[in-house]
């Protein structure tokens, strides 16, 4: 059975301060790994897609990177707006999207 | 372009009563799926559908009828309303139905449900 684990559940970040959110996957065949940010009364939205493990992406202040068990998404210097709920996702032989539970960020000023 | 819809986007049933939560697109997106998000959990699929005419059951099917009668829209039936349904439910859709694994999904604003 496909699984996808993230942690931490929960990161409270000071404005400036990088880190990193971990989502570490077991399934057999990985097609692809998604990366979403839902605020709160939202539906979540599209972030990154990675393929194989070293590809990296990035956006703005962020960045994720793959390998073949895990998938990090890094936050280089946060800004309160990136506060959210991030989740991770995968698909593997189902062709089915598996979630995570996702982790909650929040960034004080 | 709208992207995916959902309506209502507030609902509270009492136990037994049936209704309809829908969803349209309008980016002409061949797969649309429907999610359920609780408190702790992940979001988990309910039902999926790979074109017009064509609907399999995901993770948690029990309790909700789908159909797909044409492309734009993929409704949500939950027969007989119970308080285990009581969830945030979110539509997505995305181009690819065969190559689903690398086509990004985009999802609705979500419709809330409390069931009493």
């Amino acid at each position: 059975e496909d699984q996808v684990t993230q942690s931490p559940e929960a990161l409270r970040l000071q404005e400036g301060e990088s880190s990193s959110l971990n989502c570490s996957y077991t399934v057999s065949g990985l097609r692809g790994l998604f990366w979403y940010r839902q605020d709160p009364g939202k539906g979540p939205e599209f972030l990154f897609t990675l393929y194989s493990a070293g590809e990296e992406k990035e956006k703005e202040r962020l960045k994720a990177t793959l390998t073949k068990k895990e998938s990090f998404l890094h936050i280089t210097a946060p800004k309160p707006e990136d506060s959210a709920t991030y989740l991770c996702a995968v698909v593997a032989g189902s062709e089915k999207l598996v979630f995570g539970k996702g982790t909650k960020l929040t960034v004080n000023p | 372009n709208a992207g995916v819809t959902q309506t209502p986007k507030f609902q509270v049933l009492k136990t037994g009563q049936s209704m309809t939560l829908q969803c349209a697109q309008d980016m002409n997106h061949e797969y649309m799926s429907w999610y359920r998000q609780d408190p702790g959990m992940g979001l988990r699929l309910i039902h999926y559908s790979v074109g017009a005419g064509i609907t399999d059951q995901g993770e948690v099917p029990n309790g909700y009828n789908v159909s797909r009668s044409t492309t734009e829209d993929f409704p949500l039936r939950l027969l007989s309303a119970a308080p285990s349904q009581t969830s945030v439910y979110f539509c997505a859709s995305s181009y690819g139905a065969g190559v689903f694994g690398t086509d990004t999904q985009y999802f609705g604003p979500g419709t809330r449900l409390t069931v009493l």
